[in-house]
């Protein structure tokens, strides 16, 4: 099946600063989703997003597909967006998502 | 966006005990829904898919009489964990695909934590 790798593992943040989170992936695929799981486990929607660029607020996200990579930027940090970011995708033939590990994500005030 | 809710939030019960945790598309209808599980400071694992009015298709490795899935409507699954034991404690989270939806887009529960004394 399709393998989905995020780099890095983890990461740790001064309050106000940038960073990008980047998800691999090894075949085609037709879904990519950005979740992010705050501490009490809840999974939020960040971005659909099979290819293409797209904004919301400090968050962006964009995804070569041809390239098999997407990227989530994080501008401007803030506590609030510590946690862990999934990358998620649907492809190589299959319409089962397949999760990566994630990145662990700590901002410090 | 769509919304998937999951009760109960937390469960705790006594080892031997049977769980229920019930998956709802609240304001779409979800012909697949799926169940994870996930263990603490690791990714989601797929354990089944649902499909509504018809047997749930397990991943490999997952006893499908242990974790009974029904998803009896296009709005409820449920995951009824069987015979419970310590080692079930875990996080599980179901997501639904909206059935109009040819992108396959997810929209996930809040989870349930169960913990097996």
């Amino acid at each position: 099946g399709i393998q989905v790798e995020q780099s890095p593992p983890d990461l740790i943040l001064q309050e106000g600063a940038n960073s990008t989170l980047r998800c691999n992936f090894s075949d085609s695929v037709n879904n990519l989703q950005w979740f992010h799981q705050n501490p009490w486990g809840q999974l939020i929607n960040l971005f659909y997003i099979p290819s293409g660029t797209k904004q919301n607020g400090r968050l962006s996200a964009t995804t070569v597909a041809t390239e098999r990579y997407s990227l989530l930027y994080i501008s401007s940090s803030q506590t609030t967006d510590s946690g862990v970011y999934f990358c998620a995708v649907v492809g190589g033939g299959s319409y089962i998502p397949t999760f990566g590990r994630g990145t662990s994500l700590i901002v410090h005030p | 966006g769509a919304v998937v809710s999951q009760h109960p939030s937390r469960v705790i019960c006594k080892s031997g005990t049977s769980v229920k945790i019930e998956c709802r598309s609240l304001d779409f209808q979800a012909t697949t829904m799926f169940w994870y599980r996930q263990f603490p400071k690791q990714s989601l694992m797929l354990m089944a898919t649902s499909n509504e009015g018809s047997k749930a298709t397990y991943e490999q490795g997952v006893e499908k009489d242990k974790f009974l899935i029904n998803h009896a409507s296009l709005t409820l699954s449920t995951l009824t964990v069987t015979s419970a034991h310590p080692e079930d404690s875990s996080f599980y989270i179901c997501s639904a695909r909206d059935h109009r939806d040819s992108d396959n887009e997810q929209f996930f529960g809040p989870g349930t934590r169960l913990t097996v004394l």
